[in-house]
C-alpha cells in the first residue's frame, strides 16, 4: 500500500526565515511525486511534478528535491503569503497507467509571520 | 488559464436523499477523478474515469455512488442515499500530461 508522511504537521516562521518541509514515502513503484499548495476552503493548486531521484524543480522562493525515500520542499525568504498548507502525493505505477490515483499525505500547515 | 469549475459550491441534504455534483473539466483533458477531504483530514482517492468508463476505484466508491459524463462536457458524482458520513469537501480534478488539476470544491453538509 502506498504512505506518504508529512512534517512537521505545523510550521511557523517569521518573514525572511528559510525553512523546508519533509515528504516521506513508500511506494511500489514511483510515477511521480507531486506538491500542491491547499489554502483554507479551496482545492488544491498544483505546484510540482518530481519524477526520478536527484530531480530538482524551482518556483519563485519554492524549491523541490527528489531522493529515492523522500522529497524535500524549501522555502526560501518566505512571505505571509506563502500561509499555506502543502501537501505531497505520489503516483504510483500500475497497470491502469496514466489514469492512476494521487495517494496524499497530511499535509503541513505554514505560516509565515509578517 | 483554464480552470476546473464545479457546483455547487455548497450543498446542503438530509440523510437518505440524493445529491449530483458536477464538475466541467478543462477542455482538452481526457483524466477525470474525483476525491474528498473531511474535515481536518487527509484528500481521499474515490475514482478516476477515463474514455468514458471508470479506471480505478477507492473502497470508499460502494455501491452508493456512481460517475458519468452525460454529455460530453459535465462529469457528475451522484451519491444515491446520503448518510451523515458523506459529510466532506469534495473535490474534482482532471489531467491531460501528468499533473492533476483541481476545482474548488463542493462542500457537502449532511443533516
Amino acid at each position: 500500500e502506498d504512505q506518504v508522511t508529512q512534517s512537521p504537521e505545523a510550521l511557523r516562521l517569521q518573514e525572511g526565515e528559510s525553512s523546508s518541509l519533509n515528504c516521506s514515502y513508500t511506494v511500489s513503484g514511483l510515477r511521480g511525486l507531486f506538491w500542491y499548495r491547499q489554502d483554507p476552503g479551496k482545492g488544491p493548486e498544483f505546484l510540482f511534478t518530481l519524477y526520478s531521484a536527484g530531480e530538482e524543480k524551482e518556483k519563485e522562493r519554492l524549491k523541490a528535491t527528489l531522493t529515492k525515500k523522500e522529497s524535500f520542499l524549501h522555502i526560501t525568504a518566505p512571505k505571509p503569503e506563502d500561509s499555506a498548507t502543502y501537501l505531497c502525493a505520489v503516483q504510483a505505477l500500475s497497470y491502469s497507467g496514466s489514469a492512476r490515483q494521487l495517494t496524499f499525505g497530511s499535509g503541513t500547515q505554514l505560516t509565515v509571520l509578517p | 488559464e483554464p480552470e476546473v469549475t464545479q457546483t455547487p459550491s455548497h450543498q446542503v441534504t438530509q440523510m437518505g436523499q440524493e445529491v449530483i455534483l458536477r464538475c466541467v473539466p478543462i477542455s482538452n483533458h481526457l483524466y477525470f477523478y474525483w476525491y474528498r477531504q473531511i474535515l481536518g483530514q487527509k484528500v481521499e482517492f474515490l475514482v478516476s474515469f477515463y474514455n468514458n468508463e471508470i479506471s480505478e476505484k477507492s473502497e470508499i466508491f460502494d455501491d452508493q455512488f456512481s460517475v458519468e459524463r452525460p454529455d460530453g462536457s459535465n462529469f457528475t458524482l451522484k451519491i444515491r442515499s446520503t448518510k451523515l458520513e458523506d459529510s466532506a469537501m469534495y473535490f474534482c480534478a482532471t489531467k491531460a500530461g501528468t499533473a492533476q488539476y483541481f476545482g474548488p470544491g463542493t462542500r457537502l453538509t449532511v443533516t
